[in-house]
């Protein structure tokens, strides 16, 4: 079966820096996406990783690690804004994207 | 969300009612999803469509029914609605040249069955 594991919840303190891990176990990939959901919103686009390595947005960075399976979202300088749920998905083989239930980020002051 | 609405965003229903969820946007793109959203749960494809007049059914397809027949509008029916049903429901739009282009959300619609 196809599995994405990622941990339920985090907290962390404002300017700090947290990493979120992603691992998965899918048929095939094609690439993996974050996506940020604020509470009782629409998720939102951060980052997609096609290669190994890290790919560096902002305050935001996301890593790939094809052969370990893993992948992290790193958030340097953290703000409140940040508190929000973390989504990982990847694209296996037939281009579905596969989704995590998402890792939900607390910043406190 | 920007180029991607939603209607109705809230809706109570009775177990056995039917009703409509629509999804409009002005992206232009070819892709469109419909998911639902449980606690503790990742996302779960109900159905899509890769364009105007196709649809095809996704992981949790069962209860659901979809039309696309304009390119900018997919529609998401629930014939006889269950309690297991009620979720919250996005609808999302891809452009469809490659599978690596992100998807982008409407701001959901919440459901819950009684």
């Amino acid at each position: 079966g196809q599995n994405i594991d990622q941990p339920t919840e985090m907290t962390a303190t404002e300017g700090a820096i947290v990493q979120i891990n992603c691992t998965y176990q899918t048929s095939g990939f094609n690439g993996l996406f974050w996506y940020q959901q604020h509470a009782g919103e629409a998720p939102t686009f951060l980052s997609y990783n096609v290669l190994d390595g890290l790919e560096e947005k902002g305050r935001f960075s996301s890593f790939l690690s094809r052969s370990k399976g893993y992948s992290y979202l790193l958030l340097k300088e953290l703000q409140m804004k940040d508190s929000a749920s973390y989504l990982c998905a990847v694209l296996d083989s037939n281009y579905q994207l596969i989704w995590g239930a998402g890792t939900k980020l607390i910043i406190k002051p | 969300n920007a180029g991607v609405t939603q209607t109705p965003k809230f809706r109570v229903l009775k177990t056995g009612q039917s009703m409509t969820l629509l999804c409009a946007q002005d992206m232009n793109h070819e892709y469109m999803y419909w998911y639902r959203q449980d606690p503790g749960m990742g996302l779960r494809l109900i159905h899509y469509s890769v364009g105007e007049g196709t649809t095809a059914k996704g992981e949790v397809p069962d209860g659901y029914n979809v039309s696309r027949l304009k390119k900018q509008n997919f529609l998401l029916g629930l014939e006889s609605a269950a309690p297991s049903q009620t979720s919250v429901y996005f609808c999302a739009v891809q452009r469809g040249e490659n599978g690596n282009q992100p998807q982008h959300f409407g701001d959901g619609t919440r459901l819950s069955i009684l």
